[in-house]
């Protein structure tokens, strides 16, 4: 299993640009969810999902969209990039299955993040 | 959603043990307490969860107090590798709820040689 893979790693953009980052699973995950992490800050949630085409806003939404069409894929389009998007990315993915349940683990697994610029 | 209290940072020495403390004084009876750890430039980690009772696994323990309102994550030998930002979360067993997880500030933890 390749776990939590994200793409690109890097990408630097100009504002006004908008872009996608994608994120993908192979485990079969329900929920889903992308963080945005600042500089010396901690994560902050920007959207969720727990399941095919079910999508929630998380705490900082504003300049990003997303959809879940499969379990596996999860993308975050950013509509028109500015420099306060300027960030490192995480992609988060979790089960949910019943305490005792041969194999449970509640625990997400994270990408390895994109660093996004934009200058 | 419910919120914890973490010290910002804390020091330990190499190979002695490591008591990293959370208080969650609103914690739902549908909540589970998570703890999850950062590498310097690395994605989070998840490190081991609980409802009740005491967990233990190969990467640590977590002790939680009989009224749930806090827990202690505990490392029994901390090692240079252990130095990261340490997340004590809260999560909703109820499952249109459990998607969220709310990060706070952690706990840096420094570790000398």
């Amino acid at each position: 299993n390749a776990g939590v893979t994200q793409t690109p790693k890097f990408q630097v953009l100009k504002t006004g640009q908008s872009m996608t980052l994608q994120c993908a699973q192979d485990m079969n995950h329900e929920y889903m969810s992308w963080y945005r992490q600042d500089p010396g800050m901690g994560l902050r949630l920007i959207h969720y999902s727990v399941g095919a085409g079910i999508t929630d806003q998380g705490e900082v939404p504003n300049g990003y969209n997303v959809s879940r069409s499969t379990t596996e894929d999860f993308p975050l389009r950013l509509l028109s990039a500015a420099p306060s998007q300027t960030s490192v990315y995480f992609c988060a993915s979790s089960t949910y299955g019943a305490p005792g349940q041969a194999g449970f683990s509640y625990g997400y697994t994270f990408g390895s993040g994109t660093r996004l610029t934009v200058v | 959603d419910a919120k914890t209290t973490q010290p910002n940072s804390m020091e330990s020495n190499e190979e002695e043990p490591v008591h990293l403390p959370c208080n969650h004084s609103t914690i739902s009876g549908t909540d589970y307490i998570h703890w999850y750890r950062q590498l310097p430039s690395q994605g989070p980690e998840y490190v081991i969860h609980g409802l009740t009772s005491n967990v233990n696994n190969r990467m640590a323990s977590l002790a939680i107090a009989e009224d749930r309102k806090s827990s202690t994550l505990i490392l029994h030998r901390a090692t240079l590798r252990d130095a990261a930002v340490y997340y004590c979360i809260l999560r909703d067993l109820i499952p249109s709820n459990t998607g969220k997880l709310i990060f706070g500030q952690g706990t840096t933890l420094q570790v000398k040689p």
